[in-house]
């Protein structure tokens, strides 16, 4: 079984632009989160979606969005990049939100 | 707000030494508790969790976690390390109901000398 795909797998991008990150969950697995992790703060929760619904939601500007398709497939987004933006950001996965979380390999994204 | 606490930064063991890393965490309520484990070059997994019951959790790989709710407290335990447990190792709560929605601790580094 493949495990949870997230896409790409580095990214830079400039200050005040946008940004949109990808996560195909482990198939079968309806439920997904995102987490951002800085070596400052640690790891830090975005976001969860179950069944295209946010469960949810971490305290974080309303710059940081999220969906969840009917695939279970999941993005988030970004807008107007901040520097402080830059970060390892980490997508799991699981079969329901009461079970056991499997994480990808997360997206690095730089802001310049 | 709610916190996780994690003593130790890096951890240095040679193989075969006893380790206990120290969590705690600021929340009343009910709580589920976990360990995550990130191998280097690897994803984040699950090590252990409690939810209820017997406070003395056993996990993967010879890893136990006591929950101490006096001391709000959930440190992890090996009897016995080895070179392959060379990790960062990350406590973790919520409040309950979902897995998805975790605060984390900062994470301790371990590295076992062979």
């Amino acid at each position: 079984k493949a495990g949870v795909t997230q896409t790409p797998r580095y990214l830079i991008k400039t200050r005040g632009q946008q940004v949109t990150l990808s996560c195909s969950p482990i198939s079968g697995h309806r439920s997904v989160s995102w987490y951002q992790q800085t070596p400052g703060q640690g790891l830090q929760f975005l976001f969860e979606y179950f069944s295209e619904t946010q469960r949810n939601k971490g305290n974080f500007p309303g710059r940081f969005s999220g969906r969840q398709f009917s695939n279970s497939r999941s993005e988030m987004n970004v807008s107007t990049l901040e520097l402080g933006d830059s970060a390892l950001y980490l997508c799991a996965s699981s079969p329901s939100p009461n079970e056991k979380l499997f994480f990808g390999s997360g997206t690095q994204l730089s802001v310049l | 707000a709610q916190s996780v606490s994690q003593h130790n930064h890096h951890v240095i063991l040679s193989e075969a030494a006893s380790l206990e890393l120290g969590c705690n965490y600021s929340y009343g309520g009910t709580v589920n508790l976990f360990w995550y484990v990130q191998y280097p070059g690897q994803h984040l997994q699950l090590l252990l969790k409690y939810f209820s019951g017997d406070p003395l959790v056993k996990g993967i790989k010879g890893f136990e976690a006591e929950f101490i709710k006096s001391k709000f407290s959930f440190n992890l335990r090996k009897p016995s390390v080895q070179w392959s447990d060379t990790a960062e190792y990350f406590c973790a709560v919520n409040k309950g109901g979902s897995q998805g929605n975790l605060i984390f601790g900062k994470g301790t580094k371990l590295s076992v000398k062979p």
